[in-house]
Parts: C-alpha cells; structure tokens; sequence
C-alpha cells in the first residue's frame, strides 16, 4: 500500500539556520498539507497546497515558512531563519480530490538549538 | 471558532471492558468528524469517519449533532487498541482541527 514519506525522520539545528523538511507524498495525490505538534501539545495546521500553489495556511504560517513542489513527487516546507520555538514534530499528509481523507506521513522531528 | 475537545488525556481500561472516547466540537458549519489513531512510535492513521458511517477493528462512532460529540466506542477493548487517539474536524477548505488526544492503555 503506498505511504507518504518524510525526510530526515530527525533533524537538529542551530536557531537562524534555514531547515528544508522534505515529503513524498502518495503518487496519484493532487492536495498536501504540513501540520506541526509541539511536544505535548495537539496537532497544528500549517498550510494546504493544490494545483501548484497555496490554498490555506494558518497564522502559524508565517513569512519564515514557505512550501514548494519543485519536481512532480516531492514537497518541501523551509523554515528561513529557526527560532527554539520551531521545534516540534512536522507531519507532511497528502489526499486525493474524494474521498478527503488525508493521509500522513510518519513526521520528521526537529529540533532547534 | 471551531475547537474540538478530548476532555480525557489518558484512559486506562481493562482488556474486554467496554471503552469511549470522548470528543466534542464547535462548529458554525455542517461537520465533517475523523477519528485517527496513532500507534506507538507509527504515524497518525485514519480509524473512521463520520461520513462513512462504518466499523474498524471493532470501533464506531456517532455524531451527535445536538450534543455537538463524535464518542468513540468499542464495546470490549483489546490489549492491542492501547494507542493515542485523536478525533478532527474538517473545517471549510479542507484543514484539520485536531483535539489534544487520548492516551488508551488497555491492560491485560
């Protein structure tokens, strides 16, 4: 059965250092999304992406964050400039037009030194 | 604003007993309610969703529109249901809200 996929599964930093979080989301998807948890806390929306841009994105997603689809299979969420409060899990999920299940990757943990 | 509640961070139940899991919403909008489980060290994976109205590995849940709640319940647990659990909303567009989460342990 095909799986979204993450990479690195952990990655530390230092804070102002830039950090490109890499996703491969299912083949046949058209919809992907990045949510954040911060340990102990619920999962956070960041943005959702379609047809090549943007669709929503939530206050969290800030002029730090930006997304790309630079290729037909991966997708990227880069953080310019990592504050301490950066460090949390980062889930990349990615869906189909119907049914809208969102189907998530198994995360890559960051954290910022 | 939209918001969705596990009111019960951790529940803890014996192996046979019957478990639920609480979830409630707020929601302008006509909800559309998930129930995705985490296992241990795996990723977050759909358990159900209202809309389908079906039954996995033993589980159901019902949206209760008066009540604003979307329980989850499984009328005898299994040792291998210990997971974190957590229900969402779709809100308009298609973000998800999630709730805090549950943590069930299910003991032998």
């Amino acid at each position: 059965e095909p799986e979204v996929t993450q990479t690195p599964s952990h990655q530390v930093t230092q804070m102002g250092q830039e950090v490109i979080l890499r996703c491969v989301p299912i083949s046949n998807h058209l919809y992907f999304y990045w949510y954040r948890q911060i340990l102990g806390q619920k999962v956070e929306f960041l943005v959702s992406f379609y047809n090549n841009e943007i669709s929503e994105k939530s206050e969290i997603f800030d002029d730090q964050f930006s997304v790309e689809r630079p290729d037909g299979s991966n997708f990227t969420l880069k953080i310019r400039s990592t504050k301490l409060e950066d460090s949390a899990m980062y889930f990349c999920a990615s869906r189909t037009g119907a049914p809208e299940t969102q189907y998530f990757g198994p995360g890559t943990r960051l954290l910022v030194l | 604003a939209q918001r969705v509640t596990q009111p019960e961070k951790l529940l803890s139940v014996f192996k046979g007993a019957p478990v639920e899991l609480k979830c409630n919403y707020s929601y302008s909008g006509s909800p559309e309610l998930f129930w995705y489980v985490q296992y241990s060290r795996q990723r977050l994976q759909l358990l159900l969703r209202h809309i389908s109205r079906e039954s996995i590995k033993g589980f159901t849940a019902d949206l209760n529109k008066g009540e604003t709640s979307f329980h989850l319940k499984k009328p005898f647990a299994q040792e291998e249901d210990s997971a974190m659990y957590y229900c969402a909303l779709k809100q308009s567009g298609s973000r998800l809200t999630f709730g805090e989460g549950t943590q069930l342990t299910v003991n032998p």
